[in-house]
C-alpha cells in the first residue's frame, strides 16, 4: 500500500520562528494534499499540489510539491498561536487518502 | 455555508455492543468517506461510497459495515464493539471522487468500555 513518512513527528517552536515539515514517498506520487488537524478539531484541507516541481503560497504558508513527486513540504514563516495543530500530508489514491503521520506543531507565546 | 453534520457526537458503548454512525455529506456532494482516528494516530480510512456505490475499501474490520442511501447519507453499522474501536470516527465528503479535496465532519468520539 501507499507509505508516506512525514517527518519531524513534533515540533515545538518559539512564536515567530519558521516552521518545517517533511513528507516522503519511496513511490511517485500523482498528487500530494495538506490538512490541518486543531487540537480537538477535524482536518481541514489546506492545499493540494499537483504538477512536478510545483509551489504554492498561502499567506505565510508555502507548499512545494517535489521535481520527482516523491516528496513534498509545507513551511510556515513567522509562527503564531494559531498555527498550532497536527499538520499532515496525505496521497489521493482511488476514492480514499492515505495520510502521512502528521506532524504535530507546539507554539510557544 | 453547510458542512458535513455527523451523529452522534460522543457514544458510549460497552463491549459486544452494537452502534451506528450517521453522517450527512454537504449538499451535492456525491461522494463519502469514513476514517477511523485513534488517540494521537493519523486517520485511517475505512470505506468509502460514490453514487450510492461502495468505491473503495480500507482497514475496515469485517464486523463493521456502512452504506450510503437515496439521500446520500450514509450510516456506518459497528457491531460487536471492542476496547479497540474506541477512537474518532470522522465522514468526509467531496465532489467527485479520486484527487479532490475532502470535507471533514466534527467527528464521532466512540468510548467502548
Amino acid at each position: 500500500g501507499q507509505q508516506v513518512m512525514q517527518i519531524p513527528q513534533y515540533q515545538h517552536v518559539q512564536e515567530g520562528e519558521d516552521f518545517t515539515t517533511y513528507c516522503n514517498s519511496s513511490t511517485t506520487l500523482s498528487n500530494i494534499q495538506w490538512y490541518k488537524q486543531r487540537p480537538g478539531g477535524h482536518p481541514v484541507f489546506l492545499i493540494q499540489l499537483v504538477k512536478s516541481g510545483e509551489v504554492k503560497k498561502q499567506k505565510r504558508l508555502t507548499f512545494q510539491f517535489g521535481e520527482a513527486k516523491k516528496n513534498s513540504s509545507l513551511h510556515i514563516t513567522a509562527t503564531q498561536t494559531t498555527d498550532v495543530g497536527t499538520y499532515f500530508c496525505a496521497v489521493s489514491r482511488a476514492n480514499n487518502l492515505f495520510f502521512g503521520t502528521g506532524t504535530r506543531l507546539t507554539v510557544i507565546p | 455555508a453547510a458542512g458535513v453534520i455527523q451523529s452522534p457526537r460522543h457514544l458510549i458503548k460497552e463491549k459486544r455492543e452494537t452502534a451506528t454512525l450517521k453522517c450527512y455529506p454537504i449538499p451535492r456532494h456525491d461522494t463519502v468517506y469514513w476514517y477511523q482516528q485513534g488517540p494521537g494516530q493519523d486517520p485511517q480510512f475505512l470505506i468509502s461510497f460514490y453514487e450510492k456505490m461502495q468505491s473503495d475499501k480500507g482497514s475496515i474490520p469485517d464486523r463493521f459495515s456502512a452504506q450510503q442511501f437515496s439521500d446520500y447519507h450514509s450510516e456506518l453499522n459497528m457491531s460487536s464493539l471492542e476496547l479497540g474501536d474506541s477512537a474518532l470516527y470522522f465522514c468526509a465528503s467531496s465532489l467527485g471522487g479520486q484527487g479532490d479535496e475532502q470535507y471533514f465532519g466534527p467527528g464521532t468520539r466512540l468510548t467502548v468500555t
